[in-house]
Order: C-alpha cells, then structure tokens, then sequence
C-alpha cells in the first residue's frame, strides 16, 4: 500500500521567517496530495491541496509544489504568524480517495 | 454551513465495555470515511462508505470493529470489549461524491477514547 513520509517532526521558526515541511510518497498512482492543519482537540482542516496533473499551487502566504518524478511534495509558508503554529499533515490518495497521512509536523512560530 | 459533527466529543470506557461513537456528514454528502489518529500521528484510515454501502473496511484493526452507516446519513462506529490500544482519537470525514480521489474530504473534531 501507500506509505508517506514526512518531515520535520518539528519546526520551530520566528514570526515572518518561512517554513517548508517536506513529503515522501510510493505509490505512483497517487493523484491528489492535499495538507491538512490541526490545532489542539479540533479535527484536521484542509488548507490546500494539489492533483498530479499540476507543479505548483499557491494561495496567499500558502503553496505546495509536487515533483511526481521524484514523488515528493512539499509546503511553504511564507510571512509566518504565530496564528500558523499547529501540527501539519500532508496525504495522499488514489481511487476512491481514502487518504493515506504523513505522521505530521508541529510547527511553533514565536513572536 | 454545518460541517461535521461528532459525539461525543469525549469517552472514557472501561476495558471490557462496549462502545459507540457517532459521526453526522455534512447533509448531502456521499462518501464517509472513519480514521483512528493515536497520540502523535496521522490519521489511519478505518473504514469508507458510499451512502449506506459499506466498501472498504480494510483498515478496521480486528472484529471487535463495527460500523454502519443505515440510511446513508449518520454512522455509528462500535467498538466491542475496548482494549486499552483502542485508546485514540477517532476522526469521521465525509466527502460530496463517491468513488473521486481528488474530492476534499471535510473532518469533523473527533472523539477521544480513553479505556482504562
């Protein structure tokens, strides 16, 4: 089966520095790639994603690139805020979409 | 709008009991999918639904795992004579359509299971 991998486990970076957080995938059937934020005791909340059939999506301060040659997907966050401290988890899915999860990254930006 | 909801939110059970935890999708959507998130990792898939057809249950970790999903709406995952490795946060998503990989699957916040 499909099996991502993700990293860091842990980003620390001061308010207005970047983060990227970096994902491994092995099945290259995969063709959806979304990441997801999770806060404290909330459900994880989708915040972009990209499908194979693209390189590059941004959405403001937030963009994911995805290399299928080389099968890995990464996110950058721009202008970070302390608002963006969570944990993040990048997926992948193929078929009929049951999502495959990375172990996550806690990112904490200081102020 | 409503998005999806989960109850309780909290449980905590003693080992042996049964358990059942509730998952209402968002109104309209197709597919639902059960997750088991242990402490300090992602989300692993349980089982999917496509209204009230049960297609995947390839992640359910033993037969003391059941769940139902009866008119194509709500669905209810049972845990029977919880171990204390059921302990995790169960998550319920649902997406608009069946059978699309790349449709966005929505969380809701999730019940955490505490078996003593």
């Amino acid at each position: 089966g499909e099996n991502v991998e993700q990293h860091p486990s842990t980003l620390s970076v001061q308010e207005g520095d970047s983060a990227v957080i970096k994902c491994t995938y092995s099945d290259s059937a995969s063709n959806y790639f979304p990441w997801y934020k999770q806060e404290l005791g909330k459900g994880p909340q989708l915040i972009i994603d990209i499908r194979s059939n693209v390189g590059e999506k941004k959405d403001q301060r937030i963009a994911v690139t995805l290399n299928k040659t080389a099968k890995h997907f990464s996110l950058h966050i721009t202008e970070t805020q302390p608002e963006d401290s969570a944990v993040y988890f990048c997926a992948a899915s193929k078929g009929y979409s049951t999502l495959t999860f990375g172990k996550g990254t806690m990112l904490l930006v200081s102020p | 709008g409503a998005g999806v909801s989960q109850s309780p939110r909290y449980k905590v059970a003693k080992r042996g009991q049964d358990v059942a935890l509730r998952c209402d999708p968002i109104s309209g959507h197709v597919s639902l999918f059960w997750y088991q998130q242990a402490l300090g990792q992602g989300p692993e898939f349980l089982t999917y639904f496509q209204n009230e057809a049960q297609l995947d249950k390839s992640g359910l970790p033993s037969d003391r795992f059941f769940a139902e999903r009866p008119e194509g709406s709500v669905s209810t995952l049972k845990i029977q004579r919880t171990q204390q490795e059921d302990s995790a946060v169960y998550l319920c998503a649902s997406s608009l359509v069946a059978g699309s990989s790349t449709d966005t699957q929505y969380f809701g916040p999730g019940t955490r299971l505490t078996v003593l």
